[in-house]
């Protein structure tokens, strides 16, 4: 399957400051890349919708100006925790789906935010 | 009620037994449904994928979907203590929209 890989994959910080997480399609071009969140014993809750080239889908409830996401190029999109509360702290996940595939979706790595 | 409900278990199975997990979904829309992986602290992998009614199987896994009873299952056969995870359970409305995951069910293969 098609490989997308994240960084970093642990981060504390403390509280105020800002934290990226960056998420790359390794093999293909991804002209879109999904951000979920994922608390613990909980499933995955999508953030946002990263499109190549142009503004993120954000779903209900989330908030752009909190989670910053940029996608400039076919193979890295980034999302920016700003001013970062303990609240914040959680499992984030992107992901890719394989252009040659059916719709499945790849995982990167995952990146646990710990606010402190 | 959410769209994708899966049993969040545990499921208790005896090493070497069948592990049958079991996701209902709400959007009868939805057209492409997957089974992920997920252990302890790490991200999902996927295992299956289905489209179509009826059964399609990988190895020890087979997939069963019943659009009209909007169901999917998932069997493990076999089942190794390595299988020991969560099972995410997905649906999805067309190729190239986003997926809407269950909440996930626990397994875990006793030796």
């Amino acid at each position: 399957g098609a490989v997308v890989s994240q960084h970093p994959s642990r981060v504390i910080c403390k509280s105020g400051t800002s934290v990226k997480i960056e998420c790359r399609s390794l093999d293909f071009q991804a002209t879109t890349m999904f951000w979920y969140r994922q608390f613990p014993k909980k499933s995955l809750m999508l953030m946002a919708t990263s499109n190549e080239g142009s503004k993120a889908t954000y779903e209900q409830g989330v908030e752009k100006d909190k989670f910053l996401i940029n996608h400039a190029s076919l193979t890295l999109s980034t999302l920016t925790v700003t001013s970062a509360h303990p609240e914040d702290s959680s499992f984030y996940i992107c992901s890719a789906r394989d252009p040659g595939g059916s719709g499945e979706l790849f995982f990167g790595e995952g990146s646990r935010l710990t606010v402190l | 009620q959410k769209e994708v409900e899966q049993n969040s278990g545990p499921l208790s199975v005896p090493e070497g037994a069948i592990a049958s997990l079991n996701c209902t979904y709400s959007d009868r829309v939805s057209q492409s449904f997957f089974w992920y992986r997920q252990y302890s602290g790490k991200s999902p992998e996927l295992i299956m994928s289905i489209y179509s009614n009826g059964d399609k199987e990988d190895g020890r896994f087979t997939a069963q979907l019943n659009k009209a009873s909007q169901y999917v299952s998932l069997l493990i056969r076999d089942s190794q203590p390595s299988d020991s995870a969560t099972y995410l359970c997905a649906a999805q409305r067309a190729a190239g929209n986003k997926l809407t995951f269950g909440g996930g069910t626990r397994v875990l293969v006793k030796p």
